[in-house]
């Protein structure tokens, strides 16, 4: 299977720890995004990327989360001091330079913070 | 106001049925429409993606945007069970990388 995967799935954490997600896009795709998805509404984006810059950030990732590809393959998700609020399914994507709108999506890691 | 305006549903119809999904944005920039399926706690697979507004078929499916009205559609016909799921439309504008989601509106096709 060539699409794109995510891990782990699923994650429960404790409140004020960190957690740390990864991507890999489906090869060749040079861009990557990060959305989350809470129950009962659609994704929301986050950030992404084009190869290994981070080009555009939303106001919803606060300054807890970070995200890294570092070699402009797979991406890194990391939300510091974690709170209750930030439980959700944390979706990625990717897309070629051939049809960036066209961004398909992994199975989500879906984040439990008790 | 939201940006897109979905439908929470849920929608049910029978087997064989044909099903109209719809949206409505309120951003006149929106150039790229898509429709997504996603299953319960799966990830969202692309269905559809149009450009700018008319139709656009594959298979049972076909894709229909309206930008005059700022409203898209997507037809389903002879539903079958197996499309239970919830669809999401999703837009982008020109130049922007994000996509924007509806809701999402939960199908229940009943055998």
């Amino acid at each position: 299977d060539t699409g794109v995967s995510q891990d782990p799935r699923h994650k429960i954490t404790k409140r004020g720890q960190n957690v740390t997600f990864r991507c890999d896009p489906i090869s060749e795709h040079n861009r990557l995004y990060w959305y989350r998805q809470t129950l009962g509404q659609g994704p929301e984006f986050l950030t992404y990327f084009q190869n290994e810059a981070q080009l555009e950030k939303s106001r919803l990732l606060s300054d807890r989360f970070s995200a890294e590809r570092p070699k402009g393959s797979f991406s890194t998700l990391e939300i510091q001091r974690t709170e209750q609020g930030d439980s959700a399914m944390y979706l990625c994507a990717s897309s070629s330079y051939r049809s960036y709108n066209e961004q398909f999506f992994g199975p989500g890691t879906r984040l439990t913070v008790l | 106001q939201k940006e897109v305006e979905q439908d929470p549903g849920p929608l049910s119809v029978p087997e064989g049925a044909i099903v109209s999904l719809n949206c409505t944005y309120s951003n006149s920039a929106f150039q790229y429409f898509m429709w997504y399926r996603q299953y319960s706690r799966k990830g969202p697979e692309l269905l559809m993606y149009t450009y700018s507004s008319g139709n656009k078929e594959d298979g049972r499916f076909t894709a229909q945007v309206d930008k005059s009205s700022k409203y898209i559609s997507l037809f389903i016909r002879d539903s079958q069970p197996s499309d239970s799921a919830t669809y999401l439309c999703a837009m982008s504008a020109s130049g922007f990388q994000k996509l924007v989601f509806g809701t999402g509106t939960r199908l229940l096709v009943s055998p």
